[in-house]
């Protein structure tokens, strides 16, 4: 039972454009949902975060907009760069069992190309 | 560097053997959660602890696997009698009760081969 969904598992967007990385869920009792990076041999890194009762969040270049009647998430990056080129995860946490777990979706590699 | 810390980074044992993995939370954090990911997949939630109590064990944890936060502060991973099905790399992550958006900090993880 997937509840986190990232149905696209590679992007290539060139530099100084748009990235838009979409993630859906089926658990509406989930109440922050969080983006992750992770370069190869490392951790994720969080990113930003989003709680349910919000539909937008941004921090600089990154952007997260939630659709919670569509029960589903972005992270825009603006402008991308080349140190953006990573897998970045979608996350998920709230009233699942376990309060704080994350529940992450399977990734998208992002790759911003010259 | 404060942050999370994990040791061995790599180990490679052979199907049978035992392996203990160790986990360093950032100091002030009480939470620790250790995840695994396999190929192509997001981490996958194993267990739980607030300071030495272990509060939650996913389905995935069987048996053969045991954790431990004895003082509340670091935790190891067990696994007894691995299994090639144990390759994976394995995260700790930890983070402070009452972090409104449950933001976790991982460490780097231990990447487990069993041949």
């Amino acid at each position: 039972d997937q509840q986190v969904k990232q149905n696209s598992p590679s992007l290539s967007v060139q530099e100084g454009r748009i990235s838009i990385l979409n993630c859906d869920y089926t658990n509406s009792m989930f109440d922050y949902f969080l983006w992750y990076k992770k370069y190869p041999a490392e951790g994720p890194t969080f990113l930003i975060s989003i709680s349910s009762i919000k539909d937008k969040n941004e921090d600089g270049r990154f952007t997260v907009f939630l659709n919670k009647s569509a029960k589903h998430l972005s992270l825009h990056i603006v402008p991308s760069q080349p140190g953006d080129s990573a897998v970045y995860f979608c996350a998920a946490s709230g009233n699942t069992g376990t309060a704080s777990k994350l529940t992450f979706g399977t990734g998208t590699r992002l790759q911003v190309t010259l | 560097d404060t942050g999370v810390s994990q040791d061995p980074r790599h180990k490679i044992t052979k199907r049978g053997q035992n392996v203990t993995f160790r986990c360093d939370p950032i100091s002030e954090h009480n939470r620790l959660y250790w995840y695994r990911q396999t190929l192509g997949q997001g981490p996958e939630f194993l267990t739980y602890f607030q300071n030495e109590a272990q509060l939650e064990k996913s389905r995935l944890l069987s048996d053969r696997f045991s954790a431990e936060r004895p003082k509340g502060s670091f935790s190891t991973l067990e696994i007894q009698r691995t299994e090639q099905g144990d390759s994976a790399m394995y995260l700790c992550a930890s983070t402070r009760t009452g972090t409104i958006s449950n933001e976790q900090f991982f460490g780097p993880g231990t990447r487990l081969t069993v041949l």
